[in-house]
């Protein structure tokens, strides 16, 4: 099983600014997995990250607007850069491992995000 | 990228009822994953099924992964109100690796 540390839990950006979050997890995994979730939404997956490579990105979301870091194989941070209203979502980090002895995705308890 | 349909959107129920959504698709899916969110939280994981016909239970939760493969169900009996909150099936397909797809959600709100 996986216990995932995600923070900022919260947080309130001024716009055109950037926010950092971290995802710290309690064993190593591959691949760490960057979601948001927009208000009354579902989840999106932003990009997966891979230790030792460049992120994957998903349609919709770049590089330099989402830069991620994975320098180890327990830890990945999500910058949202330039911040607009419309970043305004809960981010949530995910890592391929189940809990209680069930295979499955682990999610971090997510970073909610509000820009004004 | 791939849609889950996910059924209903929304459910009103009184407590000590029981409760069944689920998830549908076009396409075929390997693994079924039913999630739950409570506010301020991130989703955590009820029930995970690998092959297609299986019938999986968690507690008062049971789930069944379609013989299609295209879809799944989950049901909750005897609804409490700590059962409150939103449902999210999730999938993978062969063609996307590790990467899941997530229905839109089902919100439950139980009333006592």
């Amino acid at each position: 099983s996986a216990v995932i540390s995600q923070k900022p839990s919260r947080d309130i950006c001024q716009r055109g600014t950037s926010l950092t979050i971290q995802c710290q997890v309690d064993s190593q995994v591959t691949m760490m997995f960057w979601y948001r979730q927009q208000p009354g939404q579902s989840l999106t997956l932003i990009a997966t990250a891979n230790q030792g490579s460049e992120a994957t990105y998903e349609s919709g979301f770049v590089i330099d607007k989402f830069p991620i870091s994975r320098p180890n194989l327990t830890f990945s941070t999500l910058t949202v850069s330039n911040m607009s209203p419309e970043d305004s979502s809960i981010y949530l980090c995910s890592v391929e491992k189940g809990t209680g002895g069930v295979y499955g995705y682990t999610f971090g308890s997510g970073t909610r995000l509000t820009v004004v | 990228g791939q849609q889950l349909n996910q059924s209903p959107q929304s459910m009103f129920i009184q407590e000590g009822e029981d409760v069944s959504m689920n998830c549908t698709s076009s396409s075929i899916f390997n693994t079924w994953l039913w999630y739950k969110q409570d506010p301020g939280e991130g989703p955590v994981l009820l029930i995970a099924l690998y092959k297609a016909g299986e019938l999986t239970s968690n507690g008062r939760l049971t789930a069944q992964f379609g013989i299609t493969r295209k879809d799944s169900f989950l049901n909750i009996s005897a609804s409490i109100p700590s059962d409150v909150g939103i449902y999210f099936c999730a999938g993978l397909q062969e063609t996307s690796g590790s990467r899941l797809t997530f229905g839109e959600g089902t919100q439950l709100t139980v009333n006592p």
